[in-house]
């Protein structure tokens, strides 16, 4: 069974940073783009940014492209995210979700984990 | 960056009814869309890929339909646990969402 399991999250004032995690498990990651999608609290979704199974192909929203840096380690199943400069804007539940390519093109995303709680407030 | 727009915002149906959700974009995704359905406190889950193709599990109630710029998401016969938040997703141009459409019991 295919599990993505996010964490990371937590309560940080604004202009500071956060770096979130997904643990992969039940599939073979390097395998795989992946990606972080964000639901603010009572809103809808929003796609943060994703990575191509090499990490040779990354891609980011312009509403967090030169804040946020999205990583992998295959050899540990595991997918990153780092939030630098946060805003109260960037307060969300970020879900980590996998692709069914390696490449970040024509990506929908299937299974998503449970997220993980990002709130930014002094 | 290309916008995706749901209608109706809410739609009540009764059990048993067909539900019909709508899904626009504003230019053409081909069939680059899924659908999602997401339920309250839960992580979404997708439904449809390729505008009409149904993910693993999927019962077959759930269709989807369309090309272009016009996409539509039928539910025949709901049943309770189809009550839920729907939302579309291209994928044709980098990736958009839909602002979701609530689906609730009538």
């Amino acid at each position: 069974e295919v599990q993505l399991v996010e964490s990371g999250g937590g309560l940080v004032q604004p202009g500071r940073s956060l770096r979130l995690s997904c643990a992969a498990s039940g599939f073979t990651f390097d395998d795989y783009a992946m990606h972080w999608v964000r639901q603010a609290p009572g809103k809808g979704l929003e796609w943060v940014s994703g990575i191509s199974w090499n990490s040779g192909s990354i891609g980011y929203a312009d509403s967090v492209k030169g804040r946020f840096t999205i990583s992998r380690d295959n050899a540990k199943n595991s997918l990153y995210l780092q939030m630098n400069s946060l805003r109260a804007e960037d307060t969300a539940l970020y879900y980590c979700a996998k692709a069914p390519l390696k490449w970040l093109l024509r990506n929908w995303f299937d299974p998503w984990g449970q997220g993980t709680l990002v709130t930014v407030s002094s | 960056e290309i916008v995706m727009t749901q209608s109706p915002a809410t739609l009540s149906v009764s059990p048993g009814e067909r539900a019909t959700l709508s899904c626009r974009a504003s230019q053409s995704v081909s069939s680059n869309l899924a659908w999602y359905q997401q339920k309250p406190g839960q992580a979404p889950r997708l439904l449809i890929y390729g505008a009409s193709t149904r993910a693993t599990g999927i019962p077959a109630r759930f269709s989807g339909s369309g090309s272009g710029t016009e996409f539509t998401l039928t539910i025949s016969s709901l049943q309770s646990e189809d009550f839920a938040v729907y939302y579309c997703q291209q994928y044709n141009n980098s990736r958009t969402f839909g602002q979701g459409t609530k689906l609730e019991i009538k």
